[in-house]
Parts: C-alpha cells; structure tokens; sequence
C-alpha cells in the first residue's frame, strides 16, 4: 500500500479553483513535488519543494503543506489542466527512499 | 536541453529478466547534483518509484522490489540502467527513466517517453 494517499478523482468547474490533496507521515519531515500527466504522456513536473514552481509552469499552480498533508491548488482551472495529477516525497522510513501517491484523476467540467 | 531515452525489449516472457537503458543526451550522468531513476506505471495505475543511482554507484530500491533489482550506471557511455530479475505479469508496466534532485526536494524534473514491457507467456 501506498504511504501516500490521494482521492482518486476530483472535479472543478472551468474557473474556479480546485485542491489536491496528498496526505502521509513522510510529508511532516519531506516536502511534496507534483507531477501532471495526461494520457499517453509521460509526467511532467508542476511544483516542488512543496510550492516552487519549475520555469514554464503557470502561476495558477501553487502549493502548501500542514501537518502531515500536502496540496497542489489550481486556481482558475482551465480546461487543460484536466489531468492525473501525482505527489511525491522520500519515503518515511528511510532516507533517500522515495513514494508516489496513488495519484488523482482531476475532470475540469 | 538534457533528454532521457529508455531502450529495450517491449516483451518478456515469466521468469525472464527485464533490462531496460536509459541513455542521456545533453548532460552528464556524473551530476553531483541528481540521482538516476526509474519509475514504473502498470496499466491504469499510478506511478511507482523503483530506485535510482548516484554517479558515483550508490543506488536506493524500493524495498518491495529490492530482491529482484538492480540499477547500475556507466559513465563512459553516459547512461544508465535497469535489471529486474524473474518478472510475471505483475511487472506489466510503462517504465520511465527521469532525472531527480540529490537535494531534499528530490524531485524528478525530466523525464524519458517510457517504454512499454510486457510479460505475458
């Protein structure tokens, strides 16, 4: 079983703004990176560090952390943020260990 | 721009070892500043981290798979690999080979395509 876990599918309307949420033990000491992928594709690198963005990634992607859970926020969702959307973090029980999320199916309506 | 490109066999057979390249174009294998990893993704699923490798030959396993994998890196030919022994069914997945930071965000900014490796008898 996965160490972190994440709603499988979530939904928001075109515009509004939507939170992913990541949440396992790791996250209390490590920070969360996050990664979109849509169909077919490989995964691409949407924040890190909990809240940095990568060059090329738009504002309307921020992140937090509390506790022991991290999130991944689109405000003003558009239509092709529509994605699986998957965090990870080194793993809890040994440094240098990593896990993924079970990752989460966002449908931008 | 530093790119990934796994190569290998798309189908094995149980039992069989699955042994995948991952060659890097554009950058060095030999950053002190990133590990070298792979990543697993069956059918429908999530992602799953497998390990990864510092230049220096250090490598990290998923614990579930640590019996069965071994990821070793070739500097001369600035590239990297995987070996996971005895594979079923279960090992059914898009493997793709991506960049991670040596750093405590460890995160993983550049990817290969993946390749698809089946096991089916």
């Amino acid at each position: 079983s996965s160490e972190l876990t994440q709603d499988p599918a979530v939904s928001v309307a075109l515009g509004q703004t939507v939170r992913i949420t990541c949440q396992g033990d790791s996250l209390r000491g490590y920070s969360a990176s996050w990664y979109q992928q849509k169909p077919g594709q490989a995964p691409v690198l949407v924040l890190f560090g909990g809240s940095k963005r990568p060059s090329g990634i738009p504002d309307r992607f921020s992140g937090s952390r509390s506790g022991n859970t991290a999130s991944l926020i689109v405000t003003g969702a558009r239509a092709e943020d529509e994605a699986d959307y998957h965090c990870y973090s080194r793993a809890s029980h040994g440094n240098h260990l990593g896990v993924f999320g079970g990752g989460t199916k966002l449908t931008v309506l | 721009q530093l790119q990934l490109q796994e190569s290998g066999p798309g189908l094995l057979k149980p039992s069989e070892t699955l042994s995948l390249t991952c060659a890097v174009s554009g950058g060095s294998v030999s950053s002190s500043n990133h590990y070298w990893g792979w990543v697993r993704q069956p059918p429908g699923e999530g992602l799953e981290w497998i390990g990864n490798i510092y230049y220096s030959g250090s490598t990290f396993y998923n614990p579930s798979l640590t019996s069965r994998v071994t990821i070793s890196v070739d500097t001369s030919k600035n590239q990297f690999s995987l070996k996971l022994t005895s594979v079923t069914a279960a090992d059914t997945a898009v493997y793709f080979c991506a960049r991670q930071s040596w750093f405590d965000t460890s995160e993983f900014d550049i990817w290969g395509q993946g390749v698809l490796v089946s096991v089916s008898s």
